[in-house]
């Protein structure tokens, strides 16, 4: 079975800087997909960024970004330039890359605050 | 843009009750997801479907059970709420594989 793991409950950052959030999985299969969510008040989760295993290149949306090691098994998020709606929960996600009735692992989340 | 819809965002019901949470997607999807959202535990999962009237058993399936009858919708039941219960619970869907599309939740108290 796949296990996600963010370390970092809670974490602080000042507007405009960079802030990086942690996570490690672990798992047996070799073609898989990771990702980043983000839960803001609001309570929509929103997908942030996308990362197939098969892909070298880290991939990048706009101010986010990940820095994936895949002999680490280790899966972190970027923001740059962070502002006061970034403050949200982050989630870290697994999932298999199967034919059907792929499920994803989730991690217990990392929240987010931005100051100002 | 993928919408899925939960039939209620706060929810108060009494121990013992039957509970029914829906959720609908309008994107033709094949899989559906029920989750509970807790502190500190992230997204567990319950059930999930990949097809019309077929369920499979997530992580925490005890004490819930789910219906799809139709693609575009699937439901949580809670046959007899328990305070145990009480929690946010997230709807999802998805194509084969991939991301997931969320609701927007419904926060279900059991008093």
């Amino acid at each position: 079975a796949q296990t996600v793991t963010q370390s970092q409950p809670e974490m602080s950052v000042q507007e405009a800087e960079t802030v990086t959030l942690s996570c490690t999985y672990d798992t047996s299969e070799n073609n898989y997909y990771l990702f980043w969510y983000k839960q803001p008040p609001s309570r929509q989760m929103i997908l942030v960024i996308r990362q197939e295993a098969y892909k070298q290149q880290n991939a990048t949306e706009n101010r986010f970004s990940v820095n994936f090691q895949k002999a680490a098994k280790s899966f972190s998020l970027k923001i740059s330039d962070s502002q006061l709606g970034d403050t949200a929960m982050y989630f870290c996600a697994f999932g298999r890359a199967e034919t059907s009735g792929s499920r994803l692992t989730f991690g217990e989340g990392t929240q987010l605050t931005v100051n100002p | 843009d993928v919408k899925v819809t939960q039939s209620s965002r706060y929810l108060v019901k009494r121990t013992g009750e039957k509970v029914f949470l829906e959720c609908v997607q309008d994107m033709d999807h094949e899989n559906m997801f029920w989750y509970r959202q807790d502190p500190g535990l992230g997204l567990r999962l319950i059930y999930f479907s990949y097809d019309v009237k077929m369920k499979e058993k997530g992580d925490i399936p005890e004490g819930y059970s789910v219906s799809r009858e139709k693609k575009e919708r699937f439901s949580l039941i809670l046959e007899s709420a328990s305070t145990n219960q009480t929690s946010m619970y997230l709807c999802a869907s998805s194509l084969t594989f991939g991301e997931q599309y969320f609701g927007p939740g419904t926060r279900l108290t059991v008093t």
